[in-house]
């Protein structure tokens, strides 16, 4: 149970276009989604909370009209990289949650995304 | 006050071996501490997680110490496995959801 997945599992694209990821709750409703940002060899980096039917809200730093998040229903979550640069290549990880007694976060298995 | 501070950076153990990873916390707010196990290019998977009414959890070759006075808490794996090597993380949340993740600790097991 509590499996998470992401797609596409690795993006190339030009700079300039945009680059769209899915994040599905396979076998649960998720409460809440979080996307995440990690470097190489580095701990993740949270970008934004995102509730199913409302805005995401997103970390200090993390610029909202270039990391467009979509929460469309309780299993399903996307993040839109806008205009992309080489500076945007990292690795993308999701996760859902859901709540038993304290709140578990399941994690996606990633995108890796490279911008060229 | 909402970090989490992980060590060793970097631990290298033999097969059998039983490697310790620590982590510090300094808000009392927390009372959830889970770890997380990653391995190149995957995300990370949820191993084991304690909250603070406990001392102790064990389950497998994974156990977490935790210290409520000290602000500290410790993942131990017993007789540990080449396919262990892998990332970790510890992290920690409170009521507001987020997870706030350690530096993570890089093992690897030799046989």
């Amino acid at each position: 149970g509590a499996v998470v997945s992401q797609h596409p599992s690795r993006v190339i694209c030009k700079s300039g276009t945009s680059v769209k990821i899915e994040c599905r709750s396979l076998d649960f409703q998720a409460t809440t989604m979080f996307w995440y940002r990690q470097f190489p060899k580095q701990s993740l980096m949270l970008m934004a909370t995102s509730n199913e039917g409302s805005k995401a809200t997103y970390e200090q730093g993390v610029e909202k009209d270039k990391f467009l998040i979509n929460h469309a229903s309780l299993t399903l979550s996307t993040l839109t990289v806008t205009s992309a640069h080489p500076e945007d290549s990292s690795f993308y990880i999701c996760s859902a949650s859901v709540r038993t007694g304290v709140l578990k976060q399941y994690f996606g298995p990633g995108t890796r995304l490279t911008v060229t | 006050q909402q970090q989490v501070k992980q060590s060793p950076q970097s631990l290298i153990v033999q097969k059998g071996g039983i490697p310790i990873i620590n982590c510090a916390y300094e808000n009392t707010a927390f009372d959830y501490f889970p770890w997380y196990q990653q391995f190149p290019g995957k995300g990370p998977a949820l191993l084991i997680a304690i909250r603070p009414d406990v001392s102790e959890k064990k389950e497998g070759r994974f156990t977490i110490s935790f210290n409520k006075s000290a602000k500290q808490f410790s993942l131990h794996i017993m007789d540990s496995q080449p396919g262990d090597s892998a990332t970790y993380f510890c992290a920690a949340s409170n009521n507001t959801d987020k997870l706030i993740f350690g530096t993570g600790t890089r093992l690897q097991v030799f046989p």
